[in-house]
């Protein structure tokens, strides 16, 4: 079964710009999960989508924001882009509890 | 919200070594799962252990819901356990995970 997959792997930006991240989860998963990395700040949760509801949301100003297709593929985009959205971007699906990771976003804001 | 703390933060261990680690989390959890980061960012799922123990290799965990901790234990340590290892949990609803802050750990040969 295939894995979890994320497009782009790294991106490039400017200030001010937006970007769209997309999400394939593992085949028959309906839960997608986002989540942003920095050294400073560690792994936090963005957002949680089932069945194309945000189910839960984390404390992420509204420039971040996601959606889910009727396929279970989710993309999340960030308005407005500031240099410190620069992170990896990692997605997750479920098929319950358990999560799996795709191999993440790179993107850097310069 | 649900606080998640790991311990220690830091470990270097000679290869061959045992070694345990530590996620401590403040309240009732609906599951929990230890992840190895490998250089290149990819979380790779190494329990999913809401409670009990398990093993797979040289690795085991034990959770002990009720006293709201969890144990990875890494035994004969190779060099490529070399990554940081991370604790996460979900609240009572599930729908929102918590990651620990991370073990980094330098296996050295």
């Amino acid at each position: 079964k295939a894995g979890v997959t994320q497009t782009p792997r790294y991106l490039i930006k400017t200030r001010g710009q937006q970007v769209t991240l997309s999400c394939s989860p593992i085949s028959g998963h309906r839960s997608v999960s986002w989540y942003q990395q920095t050294p400073g700040q560690g792994l936090q949760f963005l957002f949680e989508y089932f069945s194309e509801t945000q189910r839960n949301k984390g404390n992420f100003p509204g420039r971040f924001s996601g959606r889910q297709f009727s396929n279970s593929r989710s993309e999340m985009n960030v308005s407005t882009l500031e240099l410190g959205d620069s992170a990896l971007y990692l997605c997750a699906s479920s098929p319950g509890y358990e999560q799996f990771f795709g191999p993440g976003t790179r993107l850097t804001v310069l | 919200g649900i606080q998640v703390e790991q311990s220690p933060p830091d470990l270097i261990l000679q290869e061959g070594a045992n070694s345990t680690l530590r996620c401590n989390f403040s309240d009732s959890v609906n599951n929990l799962q230890w992840f190895h980061q490998n250089p290149w960012g990819q979380l790779i799922n190494l329990f999913y252990i809401p409670s009990g123990t398990k093993q797979n290799g040289r690795l085991s965990a034990t959770t002990v819901a009720t006293e709201r901790y969890s144990l990875l234990y890494i035994s004969s340590s190779q060099t490529t356990d070399s990554g940081v290892y991370f604790c996460a949990v979900a609240d009572t609803g599930g729908f929102k995970t918590i990651f620990g802050a991370g073990t980094r750990l330098f296996v050295k040969a």
